[in-house]
């Protein structure tokens, strides 16, 4: 089955700069690629997704990036903000894998002032 | 606001205990989900589920019942509780395909 490593699982910015995570796949067919927030304590929501047919997509400060190739994607945190402090939790599925998510390990990423 | 409500938050028992964890949400999503969060693992499928009467096994299915009563109504069964099943629970619905999944606050369960 699907496989999905977080490649940092702790990572500490400056506010003001950029966040990088990096998270591989290992099913070839995975074409879905959300990502969720994690703040202490609370729930895990929804931040940005991006599909197969794309190689990046953009929300507001939120960037995310697919090498399909490498079976790569990454999230791009701009101009970090102490409140982006959290949990990020990379997923991958495909269409035939039951809307089965698989996640990543988790990246805790603290923005200091 | 898109809604899945946990039952109960918190939950001590002792091991080979019974426990029942509860989820509902009000959606109207045919799929539900049950995960594990532990430190280093990320969040791993128990179980999942396409609609009432539907249930499909996750990847980390051992030790654990789950039945679906109702579209609303989602639960997670341990019947011989063991130390190792210690984690934080997250129920999570979603329309399925590659949609958004909603989560719930999740039910901490530490079994001694």
């Amino acid at each position: 089955g699907e496989k999905v490593e977080q490649h940092e699982s702790t990572l500490s910015v400056r506010e003001g700069d950029s966040a990088v995570i990096n998270c591989t796949y290992t099913d070839t067919a995975s074409s879905y690629f959300p990502w969720y927030k994690q703040e202490a304590g609370k729930s895990l929501h929804f931040v940005i997704d991006i599909r197969s047919n794309v190689d990046r997509k953009q929300s507001q400060r939120l960037i995310v990036l697919l090498d399909k190739k490498a079976k790569r994607f990454s999230l791009h945190i701009t101009a970090t903000q102490p409140e982006d402090s959290a949990i990020y939790f990379c997923a991958a599925t495909h269409n035939n894998a039951g809307a089965k998510l698989t996640f990543g390990g988790g990246t805790r990423l603290t923005v200091r002032p | 606001e898109a809604a899945v409500t946990q039952s109960p938050r918190n939950k001590v028992t002792v091991t080979g205990g019974n426990v029942t964890l509860s989820c509902r949400q009000t959606n109207s999503h045919n799929y539900m989900y049950w995960y594990r969060q532990d430190t280093g693992h990320g969040l791993r499928l128990i179980h999942y589920s396409y609609g009432a009467g539907n249930l499909q096994i996750g990847d980390v299915p051992d030790g654990y019942k789950a039945t679906r009563t109702t579209q609303e109504d989602f639960f997670l069964l341990l019947e011989l509780a063991s130390p190792s099943q210690t984690s934080l629970y997250f129920c999570a619905s979603s329309d399925g395909g590659n949609t958004e999944v909603f989560f719930g606050k999740g039910t901490r369960l530490t079994v001694v």
